[in-house]
């Protein structure tokens, strides 16, 4: 009955490769988000998506791309890694903007681009 | 921009003891939460106190927010060694609908039996 959930919980990958992590909620809320929890536990948001649109989109590598097929799922690839990736990257929902409700966060994925 | 600071970084009590963490935020914002993450894993969302309020309580937990000084404290009364973890604020800005939740940098709690 998990609320918000990840997949993968880690992923360990070379320079260069591309991956994916998924998410999925399944609280019925319109807005979903990643952010990316460095070394020093700074939470950076990273993207948000409302009802499959694209709202947010902060100053993040173009080689990072969120993809929503559909309310409940947000997924992110990430094209050519690179060392400074690694991190861990937090899936997040609420049922309106975070900036009113509460959000709902999933358990992470511990990404490391050896 | 980074929003919120927490102050201490880092705090170490013993159980029983009270734990008071601060926040300050720089912008009009809409509302101020506190979360608790524990180690290896997600954020879980304690308290929301809306700009409007002063004080709100939850079991053990009591927050306060001084918008003219843009500050907030979360106390939590009579700790446990379960309550070791870190804790974030992060605030939703005001007039900007459906944007995300900006987090300080969190305070390290570690609760001694």
């Amino acid at each position: 009955d998990t609320a918000v959930s990840q997949t993968p919980k880690y992923l360990v990958t070379q320079m260069g490769n591309d991956k994916s992590i998924k998410c999925e909620q399944n609280l019925g809320h319109d807005t979903m988000y990643w952010y990316k929890q460095d070394s020093k536990k700074f939470l950076k948001i990273m993207f948000s998506y409302n009802n499959k649109e694209l709202i947010i989109n902060e100053t993040v590598p173009n080689r990072f791309s969120p993809k929503s097929p559909d309310k409940a799922h947000l997924n992110l690839h990430i094209n050519s890694l690179e060392l400074g990736d690694s991190a861990v990257y937090f899936c997040a929902s609420s049922s309106q903007g975070a900036a009113n409700t509460e959000a709902f966060f999933g358990q992470g994925t511990r990404l490391t681009v050896v | 921009s980074q929003q919120g600071e927490e102050d201490p970084q880092a705090l170490s009590i013993q159980e029983g003891e009270n734990a008071t963490m601060n926040c300050s935020y720089k912008t009009s914002i809409n509302n101020l939460q506190w979360y608790r993450q524990n180690s290896g894993r997600g954020l879980v969302h304690l308290i929301l106190i809306r700009s409007n309020e002063r004080e709100k309580h939850s079991g053990r937990l009591r927050v306060t927010l001084d918008t003219s000084k843009k500050s907030s404290s979360l106390l939590i009364t009579a700790s446990r060694a379960a309550d070791t973890a870190s804790y974030f604020c992060a605030t939703g800005p005001a007039n900007q609908a459906g944007t995300a939740l900006i987090f300080g940098k969190g305070t390290t709690l570690s609760v001694s039996s």
